[in-house]
């Protein structure tokens, strides 16, 4: 079954530090690669995805992530943080061909220090 | 913001009593999701329906069962609520179409078993 794992489960940054949260996937065929973003008191909304293509996506509020297929990661990345990024990130991968289930994972909570 | 309605968004209930959410949505999406997300745990699916009286459980899908009569409506029903049940529940849908996979998620459904 495929799964997700995401190594940070806490991280705290101040502002205009650069970012990255790790996200790595277990399933060896295709996949569609996410990262959602849930701020305090709300929903989860997509921050961005990657289907096919460049491997390199970029998403809203400067947010990037990379797909590397040898090392099945799709790290997030965003080069300087703003108090408003305080959130919690997760990684989701649905396996095309196999079934329509996005399975995410743990979530990483990310702290910005004003 | 996708048209998804969840209901009750709170509730409180005590140990053994039946409890149902609904999540409605203005869509038409074809594929409709349960999630409880918990500290430490991330989202996990519950179930999840792929058309009207189609549907396909999750990672946790024991003490849980789901109904989607109409396309708009999907049901989650705990036959007997138990602590462990205790959670935020959040519906998602999605076009699902050549596995795009991006969900819509609802506001959620704030459950608290006594």
């Amino acid at each position: 079954a495929q799964s997700v794992s995401q190594h940070n489960h806490h991280v705290i940054l101040s502002e205009a530090a650069s970012l990255e949260l790790g996200c790595n996937y277990s399933y060896g065929g295709t996949v569609n690669l996410f990262w959602y973003v849930q701020y305090p008191g709300q929903h989860l909304q997509l921050l961005l995805k990657y289907f096919s293509g460049d491997p390199l996506v970029k998403g809203i509020k400067g947010f990037e992530a990379e797909f590397i297929k040898s090392k099945f990661s799709f790290n997030l990345r965003k080069p300087s943080v703003q108090w408003s990024d305080t959130a919690e990130y997760f990684c989701a991968v649905n396996a095309m061909n196999r079934d329509d289930k996005i399975i995410f994972g743990k979530g990483t909570r990310l702290h910005i220090l004003p | 913001d996708a048209g998804i309605t969840q209901s009750p968004r709170h509730k409180v209930t005590e140990t053994g009593t039946p409890v149902t959410l609904r999540c409605h949505q203005t869509e038409n999406h074809r594929y409709m999701y349960w999630y409880r997300q918990d500290p430490g745990h991330g989202l996990r699916l519950i179930h999840y329906s792929y058309g009207v009286k189609d549907t396909d459980k999750g990672e946790v899908s024991d003490g849980y069962s789901v109904s989607r009569s109409k396309t708009e409506d999907f049901l989650l029903t705990l036959e007997s609520a138990t602590s462990s049940q205790t959670s935020v529940y959040f519906c998602a849908i999605s076009e699902a179409t050549s596995y795009t996979g991006e969900l819509f998620f609802g506001e959620g459904s704030r459950l608290t078993v006594l």
